[in-house]
């Protein structure tokens, strides 16, 4: 699986929209981008996922750049649950594939 | 949307005990489950893919022998620390993806189990 690049940490002011940032210029055709989330002392959570057009859920927006090489997740408005690690991760799309989590970003939503 | 739940959430134990860690995919079914370990301030790390019927593929590294995997049925699958000790302490993960038709390719996770050996 490709490797990705995050932020180590991010801060947003409660209700405003959160962007979060992912690098991951070596994805191949075949791969997707996929988004969890882990609050604190509980399992990752699923956001949202995709392969080159945006996609939205009740979630959040996904961003992905023509060429791929990078994508912006977006919280729309965020609340102080929102704080949690997110971790982006690239990968083909078979169903029994593995997730390879890397360090994700530390989102804190400030009140 | 798709439950997994694991039990116990949190087991403490005596150096050189076994202690078994159930996940279960409550509302569908799993032909693949994946264990997972975290240690404090650090990212989730895979142990092992759990088959269905088959013997679990374990990550370089992994003791295959000291972490026991048994995927009996299409909803549970087993995760045993045998002779446990301190430094098996960490936050124990399983995720399942719904094997059905109507099931996507996201793994749903469990909230984990906290292990600690004294």
């Amino acid at each position: 699986d490709a490797k990705t690049t995050q932020p180590t940490s991010m801060d947003c002011a409660e209700g405003r929209a959160a962007n979060l940032p992912c690098n991951h210029s070596t994805i191949s055709g075949n791969e997707y981008v996929y988004w969890y989330r882990q609050i604190h002392s509980q399992g990752p959570q699923y956001i949202i996922h995709g392969l080159k057009n945006n996609e939205t859920n009740e979630m959040a927006s996904l961003i992905i750049t023509e060429d791929r090489k990078s994508s912006t997740l977006i919280l729309p408005h965020a609340t102080l649950r929102d704080t949690a690690v997110y971790y982006c991760i690239v990968r083909v799309d078979f169903g029994n594939e593995k997730l390879t989590f890397g360090t994700g970003t530390r989102l804190t939503i400030i009140p | 949307g798709a439950v997994v739940s694991q039990h116990p959430s949190w087991v403490i134990c005596k150096s050189g005990t076994s202690v078994k860690i159930e996940c279960r995919s409550l509302d569908f079914q799993a032909t693949t489950m994946f264990w997972y370990r975290q240690f404090p301030k650090q990212s989730l790390m895979l142990m092992a893919t759990s088959n269905e019927g088959s013997k679990a593929t374990y990550e370089q590294g992994v003791e295959k022998d000291k972490f026991l995997i048994n995927h009996a049925s299409l909803t549970l699958s087993t995760l045993t620390v045998t002779s446990a000790h301190p430094e098996d302490s960490s936050f124990y993960i399983c995720s399942a993806r719904d094997s059905g038709t109507s099931g996507g390719n996201e793994q749903f996770f469990g909230p984990g189990t906290r292990l600690t050996v004294l």
